[in-house]
C-alpha cells in the first residue's frame, strides 16, 4: 500500500469545468511534489512544495493552481484545461534532511487517471 | 546540465532469466542515483537508492545496482526474473542539493517484458 494517497483516482471533465485534485501523505515529509506523467514517458516535474511554501514551479501553465494548505496536504486546482492536458498526475513527498546535507528519495501515490473532453 | 539515458527502450526476457537494465548519468558531482519501478496504473515505486559507500547497492524485491563512475553508470540486476517484474522501469538521478527539496530528472525508462 502506498504510504501517499492521491483522490479520485480518475477524473473525467470538460475543458469548461473546474475540478481539484488532491495528495495527502501522513509520512512527516515536508516537501511535495506534482508531477505530469503522459503515456510511455517519465514524470515531468510541476511543482514543489518545501514547508508549505511554493519552492518550484516549472513553467506550468496558470490553469493549473497549487495549494499546500498543511505539512500534510496538497492540492491541484484545475481551470480550463485543454485536451493535451490529459494525463497521469502524480503527488510525492520527500523527508527534509536540511540544506546541503543530502537528499531522500521521493515516495510517489498511484496518480490520478484525469482525461479531458 | 544533469541527464540520465536508458539504451533500451523495451526489453523482453524469460521468467528464470537474469535481467540487466541500462542506465548512464551526466553529472558534474558525485550522484544521487534511484531506480523506480511503475507497474500500469500505478505510481512509482522506489526499488533502491544509491548515495555513497558501497558501489553494489541491494534494494527490494531481489534487485541490486552497480554505480560505476568510471562508465558513468548505475545498472539494474535481477538474478532471476519473475512474471510480475513485467513493468516500466526509471532511472533517476537527484540535483545536488541545496534546498531541502530535491529536483529529480528521470531518463526515459525502459519496458520490460516477461515470457512465461
Amino acid at each position: 500500500d502506498t504510504e501517499v494517497t492521491q483522490t479520485p483516482k480518475h477524473l473525467v471533465m470538460g475543458m469548461t469545468n473546474k475540478k481539484s485534485l488532491k495528495c495527502e501523505q501522513h509520512m512527516g515529509h515536508r516537501a511535495m511534489y506534482w508531477y505530469k506523467q503522459k503515456a510511455k514517458k517519465p514524470p515531468e516535474l510541476m511543482f514543489v512544495y518545501s514547508y508549505e511554501k511554493l519552492s518550484i514551479n516549472e513553467s506550468v501553465p496558470s490553469r493549473f493552481s497549487p495549494e499546500c494548505p498543511n505539512s500534510s496536504l496538497l492540492n491541484l486546482h484545475l481551470h480550463a484545461l485543454q485536451p493535451e492536458d490529459s494525463a497521469l498526475y502524480l503527488c510525492a513527498s520527500s523527508q527534509d534532511v536540511g540544506a546541503g546535507r543530502g537528499t531522500q528519495p521521493q515516495h510517489f501515490g498511484d496518480g490520478t487517471r484525469l482525461s479531458i473532453l | 546540465a544533469q541527464s540520465v539515458t536508458q539504451p533500451d527502450i523495451h526489453i523482453t526476457v524469460s521468467e528464470g532469466a537474469s535481467l540487466e537494465l541500462r542506465c548512464n548519468y551526466s553529472y558534474g558531482a558525485t550522484p544521487y542515483l534511484f531506480w523506480y519501478v511503475q507497474s500500469p496504473g500505478q505510481g512509482l515505486q522506489l526499488l533502491l537508492k544509491y548515495f555513497s559507500g558501497d558501489t553494489l547497492v541491494q534494494g527490494i524485491k531481489g534487485f541490486e545496482a552497480e554505480f560505476k563512475r568510471s562508465q558513468s553508470s548505475f545498472n539494474l540486476r535481477k538474478p532471476s526474473v519473475h512474471w510480475s517484474d513485467a513493468a516500466e522501469y526509471f532511472c533517476a538521478v537527484a540535483d545536488r542539493p541545496k534546498t531541502s527539496y530535491d529536483k529529480v530528472i528521470f531518463g526515459p525508462g525502459t519496458s520490460l517484458s516477461v515470457i512465461p
